[in-house]
């Protein structure tokens, strides 16, 4: 049983390229989401999503896209990166939202933008 | 904004001593969540006490909540060198649509053989 699944585990993009981060989960969750951890600020999130089709903003959502076309995938999308957005991204899922439910995350993407 | 704080944002601790952790919010919750993340992985659940609960444990983990003081603790008991890591506490606001969950800033811990 994998869990939550991200890849890459580290990328290192320059400014103005775009790229995809994966998030994927075989244990049928409805919902996932995606957050973003900064030193100091602890974990903020950024877009989340109660089932497929659904989508919806967190906390800091500009600059990335999300789209759930299936349940199992959840990928996040920055379409123009800037150096803001060096983070440690992570994911996770719960059987449905996460209202008195507990959060299984992935091990995380780390991103540097140059 | 409704993020939890933590305090201390770093303890450090001899191995076989309590360690204590403390969560304050700002506005009403459903529930209230503790995680735990060793260095360079994801977050690990540990406990979930709900609104209408005072105390929960699990194992040597023991979690109270004080919804009038708008607080929580963990408390770790004889702690033990594979505790290090950082801990979150992340509440559920009642007045959240879609039931987001708002992490804490978190407390680093580090326990010495």
């Amino acid at each position: 049983n994998a869990g939550v699944t991200q890849t890459p585990k580290f990328q290192v993009l320059k400014t103005g390229q775009s790229m995809t981060l994966q998030c994927a989960q075989d244990m049928n969750h409805e919902y996932m989401s995606w957050y973003r951890q900064d030193p100091g600020m602890g974990l903020r999130l950024i877009h989340y999503s109660v089932g497929a089709g659904i989508t919806d903003q967190g906390e800091v959502p500009n600059g990335y896209n999300v789209s759930r076309s299936t349940t199992e995938d959840f990928p996040l999308r920055l379409l123009s990166a800037a150096p803001s957005q060096t983070s440690v991204y992570f994911c996770a899922s719960s059987q449905v939202g996460p209202s008195n439910q507990p959060q299984h995350f992935g091990d995380g993407t780390r991103l540097s933008i140059l | 904004s409704q993020q939890g704080e933590e305090d201390p944002q770093a303890l450090s601790i001899q191995e076989g001593e309590n360690a204590t952790m403390n969560c304050s919010y700002k506005t009403s919750i459903n529930n209230l969540q503790w995680y735990r993340q060793n260095s360079g992985r994801g977050l690990v659940h540990l406990i979930l006490i709900r609104s209408n609960e005072r105390e929960k444990h699990s194992g040597r983990l023991r979690v109270t909540l004080d919804t009038s003081k708008k607080s929580s603790s963990l408390l770790i008991t004889a702690s033990r060198a594979a505790d290090t890591a950082s801990y979150f506490c992340a509440t559920d606001h009642i007045y959240n649509q879609g039931g987001k969950l708002i992490f804490g800033q978190g407390t680093e811990l580090s326990v010495k053989p």
